[in-house]
C-alpha cells in the first residue's frame, strides 16, 4: 500500500514567513510523529500523536513551532514567523503504536532565506 | 538520558568487502533499537530492529545486527557489500516507555568498486 506521503517536498521561506507542512501517514496508524534533521545530522524527534491527541511536544524548538492532528490522519506543522536556524528537512513518521517500527515519508526540505 | 553513538562518521570500503557499522547507546533499561538507511533526497528506510529476544537480528538487504547488552552495543554488519549499500546508516533507541526515537548522527557509507 501507498507509505507516508509529504508535502511540499520543498519549500523556500522569507524570514519571517509562516509555513505550513502536511503529513499524510499510512492509514490505520494510530500514531504519528514529526522529526527536524538539520544538515548533516541525525533525526530529532519534535512531537507525537496519537490519534488526535498530541501526547509529547517536548522537541519543539519554541513556541513558533505548533503541530496538529484534528481528525486523527492528516498532520501539519506550522513554524511561524520563519528564521534561517530553522532550515532542515522535516521528517513525519507513523506506525500502528506502541511496540510498532515507525515508518518515514520522505520529508520536506525547508530553505530559509 | 538517551543518547545513541555512532563514533565512525565515515566509512569507505570495496565492493564486497565486509562491513561493521558501529553504535553504542546509553539507556537505563533494555530499549528497542533500530537500524535505518537513507539515500540521498530519501526518507528513512528500516533495515532492521531489536525488541526482545534473539540477540542477532537479521534484516533487509542482507544485513544483520547484534545486540550485546555488556557493551551497550547494536553494530550492523554485512558480509559482502554492494555498490548499492552507499548511503547514511543510523542508528536509533526507542524508550518503552515513550515511544521518541533518539537517532544517533549517522555513518556515511562509500562503496568503491
Amino acid at each position: 500500500g501507498a507509505g507516508v506521503s509529504q508535502s511540499p517536498r520543498y519549500k523556500v521561506a522569507k524570514r519571517g514567513q509562516d509555513v505550513a507542512l502536511r503529513c499524510d501517514p499510512i492509514s490505520g496508524h494510530v500514531s504519528l510523529f514529526w522529526y527536524q534533521q538539520a544538515l548533516g545530522q541525525g533525526p530529532e524527534f519534535l512531537t507525537y500523536f496519537q490519534n488526535e491527541a498530541q501526547l509529547d511536544k517536548s522537541g519543539l524548538p519554541s513556541d513558533r513551532f505548533f503541530a496538529e492532528r484534528p481528525e486523527g490522519s492528516v498532520s501539519t506543522l506550522k513554524i511561524q514567523r520563519t528564521q534561517q536556524e530553522d532550515s532542515a528537512v522535516y521528517l513525519c513518521a507513523s506506525s500502528f503504536g506502541r511496540d510498532y517500527e515507525q515508518y518515514f515519508g520522505p520529508g520536506t526540505r525547508l530553505t530559509v532565506t | 538520558a538517551q543518547s545513541v553513538t555512532q563514533p565512525d562518521i565515515h566509512i569507505t570500503v570495496s565492493e564486497g568487502a565486509s562491513l561493521e557499522l558501529r553504535c553504542n547507546y546509553s539507556y537505563g533499561a533494555t530499549p528497542y533499537l533500530f537500524w535505518y538507511v537513507q539515500s540521498p533526497g530519501q526518507g528513512l528506510q528500516l533495515l532492521l530492529k531489536y525488541f526482545s529476544g534473539d540477540t542477532l537480528v537479521q534484516g533487509i538487504k542482507g544485513f544483520e545486527a547484534e545486540f550485546k547488552r555488556s557493551q551497550s552495543s547494536f553494530n550492523l554488519r554485512k558480509p559482502s557489500v554492494h555498490w548499492s549499500d552507499a548511503a547514511e546508516y543510523f542508528c536509533a533507541v526507542g524508550a518503552r516507555n515513550t515511544d521518541k526515537l533518539i537517532f544517533g548522527t549517522g555513518t556515511r557509507l562509500q562503496v568503491f568498486p
